[in-house]
């Protein structure tokens, strides 16, 4: 069951320039996002959240933006950096506070 | 204030025996998930557990694949009689009692079993 997807398996963007990473869920069900950056050989850690009473959240670089009524959630990293490519995942969670993920994308920020 | 711990970090195994991944989770967590990872694919959520409690195991397979959270001591995930679909890395993720609108997981570096 794909309830939350990201369609994109792979996004390149320049050094200094604008990432936007896409998310879609299928579950109105799900209250709170996340999203999470993994490196090679490491578990997965966590970047920025927002609840579904929000429709952004900003942290320094990173913004995540919820539309509810698409749902559709995304990730702006601005300035993108090369330290910043990794793998993302958006995650949802459901009522019983379980998540579930997306299949990720592989982000690669060229200096 | 040590991280999310999981062993071993790499297991082989050949088809039929058993494997046994063990995670403790950070200090004053309470709460643990189990993920699995199959190569190229995302992470797909096994089993939540509370100390001696399944709350969610709707990501488990339902024949080889347990899961414990006992009162002491670690979470094991125990494949029986593993076969070369397991073959994957395992997270382990935990968090603290969810109040106050922060449900943010930390995970372990994983597990990557390997079936022969």
């Amino acid at each position: 069951d794909q309830q939350v997807k990201q369609n994109s398996p792979s996004l390149s963007v320049q050094e200094g320039r604008i990432s936007i990473l896409n998310c879609d869920y299928t579950n109105s069900m799900f209250d709170y996002f996340l999203w999470y950056k993994k490196y090679p050989a490491e578990g997965p850690t966590f970047l920025i959240s927002i609840s579904s009473i929000k429709d952004k959240n900003e942290d320094g670089r990173f913004t995540v933006f919820l539309n509810k009524s698409a749902k559709h959630l995304s990730l702006h990293i601005v300035p993108s950096q090369p330290g910043d490519s990794a793998v993302y995942f958006c995650a949802a969670k459901g009522g019983n506070n379980d998540m579930r993920f997306g299949a990720g994308t592989r982000l690669t920020v060229k200096p | 204030n040590a991280g999310v711990m999981q062993n071993p970090r790499h297991l082989v195994r050949r088809r039929g025996q058993e494997a046994r991944l063990r995670c403790s989770p950070m200090k004053g967590h309470s709460h643990v998930y189990w993920y699995r990872q199959l190569p190229e694919e995302g992470l797909k959520f096994m089993v939540y557990l509370q100390k001696e409690n399944i709350i969610d195991e709707s990501g488990m397979p339902k024949e080889r694949f347990s899961a414990e959270f006992p009162k002491e001591g670690p979470s094991i995930l125990r494949i029986q009689q593993v076969v070369r679909g397991d073959s994957a890395a395992y997270f382990c993720a935990s968090s603290p009692l969810l109040t106050g609108g922060h449900y943010e997981q930390y995970f372990g570096p994983g597990t990557r079993l390997t079936v022969t």
